[in-house]
C-alpha cells in the first residue's frame, strides 16, 4: 500500500519568513495530493490540493509543487503570519476502490511574532 | 447544511465497556471513513466504506467494527474498550475519487 513520509515534524519560523514542508510517497499510481491544516483541538481542513497532471498550484500565500518522477511534493507558505501556526498534513491517494487517502505524520508549524 | 456530524464529542469509558460512535453526512457523499489520531502518529485509517453497502478494513481495524447504515450514516463500534483505544476519532466523507475529504469535529475518547 501507499506510504507517505513528511518532513520536518516541527518547524519554527519568524513572522514574515517562508515555510516549506516536504512529503514523499511510495505508490507511483498516486494521482491526488491534498494538504490539510489542523488547528489545536479542531478538525483537519483542506487548504490546497494538486492532481498529478499539474506541477504547481498557487492560492494567495500558499503553493504546492509536485515532482512525479521523484515522487515528492511540497507545501510552500510565504509571508507567514501567527495564524498560520498549526499542524499541517500531506496526503496521497490513487484511483483505488476505496478512494483512500494515506496521510503523512504531520508538521507542527510555529510562527513567532 | 451541517457537513459531517459526529456524536458524542467526548466520552470516557472503563476498560471492557462498549460504545458506538455515530457519524452522519448530509452532502450525499458516496465514501465514508473512520480515522484515529494519536499524538505524533498523524491520522490512521480504521475502516472505510467506499459506497453504501460495503465496508473494508483500513490500517488499524483491530478492536473495531463498523456499520454503513445507509448512505448518510457510518458508525464505529468498540465492543470491549481498551486503554490503547484512547484517541481522537474523526469521521470523514468524500464524493468521489480525487475529491477532498471532509472531516467531522471529532470524538475525544478516553479509556481508563
Amino acid at each position: 500500500g501507499e506510504n507517505v513520509e513528511q518532513h520536518p515534524s516541527t518547524l519554527s519560523v519568524q513572522e514574515g519568513d517562508s515555510a516549506v514542508i516536504k512529503c514523499t510517497y511510495s505508490d507511483s499510481a498516486s494521482n491526488y495530493f491534498p494538504w490539510y491544516k489542523q488547528e489545536l483541538g479542531k478538525r483537519p481542513q483542506l487548504i490546497i490540493d494538486i492532481r498529478s497532471n499539474v506541477g504547481e498550484k498557487k492560492d494567495q500565500r500558499i503553493a504546492v509543487t509536485l515532482n512525479k518522477t521523484a515522487k515528492h511534493f511540497s507545501l510552500h507558505i510565504t509571508e507567514t503570519q501567527p495564524e498560520d501556526s498549526a499542524v499541517y498534513f500531506c496526503a496521497a491517494s490513487n484511483n483505488n476502490a476505496g478512494n483512500m487517502l494515506t496521510f503523512g505524520g504531520g508538521t507542527r508549524l510555529m510562527v513567532k511574532p | 447544511n451541517a457537513g459531517v456530524t459526529q456524536t458524542p464529542k467526548f466520552q470516557v469509558l472503563k476498560t471492557g465497556q462498549s460504545m458506538t460512535l455515530q457519524c452522519a453526512q448530509d452532502m450525499n457523499h458516496n465514501s465514508m471513513y473512520w480515522y484515529r489520531q494519536d499524538p505524533g502518529m498523524g491520522l490512521r485509517l480504521i475502516y472505510y466504506s467506499a459506497s453504501e453497502g460495503t465496508t473494508d478494513k483500513g490500517e488499524v481495524p483491530n478492536g473495531y467494527n463498523v456499520s454503513r447504515l445507509n448512505k448518510r450514516e457510518f458508525s464505529l463500534r468498540l465492543e470491549s474498550a481498551a486503554p490503547s483505544q484512547t484517541s481522537v476519532y474523526f469521521c470523514a466523507s468524500k464524493e468521489a475519487q480525487g475529491s477532498p475529504l471532509h472531516f467531522g469535529n471529532g470524538t475525544r475518547l478516553t479509556v481508563t
